[in-house]
């Protein structure tokens, strides 16, 4: 079973410009999350979707946003980009059935450079 | 908001000798995953715990979870250079999913000398 794939895996930016990224979670995974990882801050949650629907949301301004398709493929949005959005964006994918608690399974991340 | 304490927040061993670090909480998790992350890449999960006071064990590495659920350990026996990297914890706090979120803690960053 192939895992999560992200696209692109490298992105060079200037401020102001706005971004897009791609994940295609695991097939049969309906919920897809995102997080923004920093050396000084660590993994930060974004926001989850689950049949394409936003069900958390992190502490993070509305420049960003993200929307999931009915295949369960997301995309996430940057707008206005800023120097501090430069990070390792990850995606990652989980079944959310009925078991006790739900593996997460990460993609190998976008790097995203803004100057 | 939950949060998890790591620590130490930087490890340096020599190749062969034994480690232990920990994942701290003040709140209770229904479920703990710890992760590893090479540089550039996604976080691989290691292992899940669920049951209070459970052990868990993946070749040299002994995961704990604690009796209260707000805290685990994870002991690596006779580190080697590919254990290098950076060691995730997280936290689910519901516990059958329903609108349930993991929260991170900041990670251990490993390195082991040869």
């Amino acid at each position: 079973k192939a895992g999560v794939t992200q696209t692109p895996r490298y992105l060079i930016k200037t401020r102001g410009q706005q971004v897009t990224l791609s994940c295609s979670p695991i097939s049969g995974h309906r919920s897809v999350s995102w997080y923004q990882q920093t050396p000084g801050q660590g993994l930060q949650f974004l926001f989850e979707y689950f049949s394409e629907t936003q069900r958390n949301k992190g502490n993070f301004p509305g420049r960003f946003s993200g929307r999931q398709f009915s295949n369960s493929r997301s995309e996430m949005n940057v707008s206005t980009l800023e120097l501090g959005d430069s990070a390792l964006y990850l995606c990652a994918s989980r079944l959310l059935g009925l078991a006790a608690y739900n593996e997460q399974f990460f993609g190998p991340g976008t790097r995203l450079t803004v100057l | 908001t939950q949060l998890l304490e790591q620590s130490p927040q930087f490890l340096s061993i020599q190749e062969g000798e034994n480690l232990t670090v920990y994942c701290n909480s003040s709140s209770v998790f229904s479920s703990l995953q710890w992760y590893r992350q090479e540089p550039g890449e996604g976080p691989v999960l290691l292992v899940t715990v669920v049951t209070g006071g459970e052990v868990k064990k993946l070749k040299r590495l002994t995961f704990q979870f604690g009796d209260a659920r707000k805290d685990s350990s994870l002991h690596i026996t006779a580190a080697q250079p590919g254990d290098t990297g950076l060691y995730l914890c997280a936290g689910e706090a519901h516990l059958w999913g329903a609108n349930s979120k993991l929260t991170f803690g900041k990670g251990i960053t490993l390195s082991v000398r040869p």
